[in-house]
C-alpha cells in the first residue's frame, strides 16, 4: 500500500471545525483514500473514503486535492466525542482481498 | 452499518496457556475476515487474512502455529493464541469487508488479552 502522512496530533475546541490533512504523493490512479477513526480502546469506524471529487457524509466531508496527492478530513462541528485517532489510508481496488495498512494516524483533542 | 462482534471483550489468562478469541459477523456474511494487533500507543498491524474455508493468509513475521485461524462458516472466525506468553499481551481487533466488493471495512469492538 501507498505511504500516506499525517500530523501527529491536532487540537480543537468544541463546535468549531476541525480540518485533518493527509499527504499522499505516491498514490496511484487506482487508490482511493479511506478515513477511518479510533476511539480509545474500541476498534476503528469507518468515516469516508473518495477518489477524485469531494465527498460528503453525515460524519464528515473529504477535500480531495486536483492531482490527488493530498486530501482533508473536515469534521465540520467537533464534539468531545469526536476525540480519537484519525487515520488515513489508501486502499487499491481488485483482487481477492482488501488489505488497510494503518500509518500512526492523528491524534485529534478536542477541548471543550 | 454492518456489524462485527468479538468474544471476549477482555481475557486474562496464565502463561503458557492457550485463548481463543471469536469474531462474528452479525448481519452479514464475510467471506473474507482481518486480523489486527494493537500494543499500547502503536497502531494496528496486520496479522493475517483469512477467507472462508480456506487457509489464512499470514503477514510476514507473524508466527502461524502460534496463532491459530479458523474460519470455518461465513459468519465466524477465530484466532486461537496457543501457548500464550506476556509478551503476546495485546489488543486484538478483527474486520471484515462483508461481501467481496465493497469499499468498507467493519471492525470489531476488539479483545483486550493479558497473559500474566
Amino acid at each position: 500500500d501507498a505511504k500516506t502522512t499525517q500530523p501527529n496530533s491536532m487540537e480543537s475546541n468544541e463546535e468549531e471545525p476541525v480540518h485533518l490533512p493527509c499527504n499522499h504523493s505516491t498514490i496511484s490512479g487506482t487508490d482511493y483514500i479511506h478515513w477511518y477513526r479510533q476511539l480509545p480502546s474500541q476498534g476503528p469506524e469507518y468515516v469516508i473514503h473518495g477518489l477524485t471529487s469531494n465527498v460528503n457524509n453525515r460524519m464528515a466531508s473529504l477535500a480531495i486535492a486536483e492531482d490527488r496527492k493530498s486530501s482533508t478530513l473536515i469534521l465540520h462541528r467537533a464534539t468531545l466525542r469526536d476525540a480519537a485517532v484519525y487515520y488515513c489510508i489508501l486502499k487499491s481496488r481488485g483482487g481477492s482481498n482488501y488489505k488497510l495498512t494503518f500509518g500512526k494516524g492523528t491524534l485529534l483533542t478536542v477541548n471543550p | 452499518g454492518a456489524v462485527v462482534s468479538q468474544h471476549p471483550s477482555r481475557v486474562i489468562c496464565k502463561s503458557g496457556t492457550s485463548v481463543k478469541i471469536e469474531c462474528r459477523s452479525l448481519d452479514f456474511q464475510a467471506t473474507t475476515m482481518f486480523w489486527y494487533r494493537q500494543f499500547p500507543k502503536q497502531s494496528l498491524m496486520l496479522m493475517a487474512t483469512s477467507n472462508e474455508g480456506s487457509k489464512a493468509t499470514y503477514e510476514q513475521g507473524v508466527e502461524k502455529d502460534k496463532f491459530l485461524i479458523n474460519h470455518a462458516s461465513l459468519t465466524l472466525s477465530t484466532l486461537t493464541v496457543t501457548s500464550a506468553h506476556p509478551e503476546d499481551s495485546s489488543f486484538y481487533i478483527c474486520s471484515s469487508d462483508g461481501t467481496s466488493g465493497t469499499d468498507t471495512q467493519y471492525f470489531g469492538p476488539g479483545t483486550r488479552l493479558t497473559v500474566l
